[in-house]
């Protein structure tokens, strides 16, 4: 069945270090969200991505969607302790006409003070 | 700002027993969804429903899971006869449905965190 990959699990920076995770699909997805879970929290929605090739920005953190919509990331610019968490990508199959998410293992994010 | 809630947040229950998780979606969202998250491991759909019905399951949803809408604000998960493996947090989640939920958000609940001893 479709997976989705996502490196790398873990990252541990210095506060004000860049920071990147990876998304890979098995198969061609309609689209793409990224979600951030706070220790014991639940899963808080930032960003949908729909077209090849695009790019979107919030504040410091900027996604991508990649041009055969197999693969995303997520960069996130002079990190803060606040952006301390697990970050999920969820695709969805190709055909767009699922609601079903498909989820990437996380990558956990530590930012040292 | 609507949310989803989920109730409730920790269950603990006996191996073999019936549980019932409940959750209420944001009030205008159709689409409604549960996922588990066994502790440390990656978000996992289990079912999705839309007008009183089941639209989508995987195959972790057999015959000891069922869902239902009892009434216009809740939207419960079953789970007939537990077993160890079961032990999980589960999430709701809910999607307006207006675009179809093909590209809809999906906004996801506090979670209940189930222990099956």
């Amino acid at each position: 069945g479709q997976q989705v990959m996502q490196i790398p699990q873990y990252q541990h920076v210095q506060e004000g270090e860049d920071f990147t995770t990876y998304c890979n699909s098995s198969t061609t997805l309609s689209n793409i969200q990224w979600y951030k879970q706070r220790p014991g929290g639940h899963p808080v929605f930032l960003i949908q991505l729909v077209k090849s090739g695009e790019v979107k920005k919030q504040k410091r953190l900027t996604f991508q969607f990649g041009e055969a919509k197999k693969n995303s990331s997520l960069h996130i610019t002079a990190t803060q302790t606040t952006d301390v968490g697990t970050y999920f990508c969820a695709g969805r199959g190709g055909s767009g006409n699922t609601g079903k998410l498909i989820f990437g293992q996380g990558t956990t994010l530590q930012v040292k003070p | 700002e609507p949310e989803v809630t989920q109730t409730p947040s920790h269950q603990v229950t006996q191996m073999g027993q019936e549980v019932i998780l409940r959750c209420v979606p944001i009030s205008n969202h159709l689409y409604f969804y549960w996922y588990r998250q066994i502790l440390g491991q990656k978000v996992e759909f289990l079912v999705s429903f839309y007008n009183n019905e089941i639209s989508e399951k995987s195959e972790i949803f057999d015959d000891q899971f069922s869902v239902e809408r009892p009434d216009g604000s809740n939207f419960t998960l079953k789970i007939r006869s537990t077993k160890l493996e079961d032990s999980a947090m589960y999430f709701c989640a809910s999607s307006r449905g207006a675009r179809g939920h093909g590209t809809d958000t999906q906004y996801f609940g506090p979670g209940t965190r189930l222990t099956v001893l």
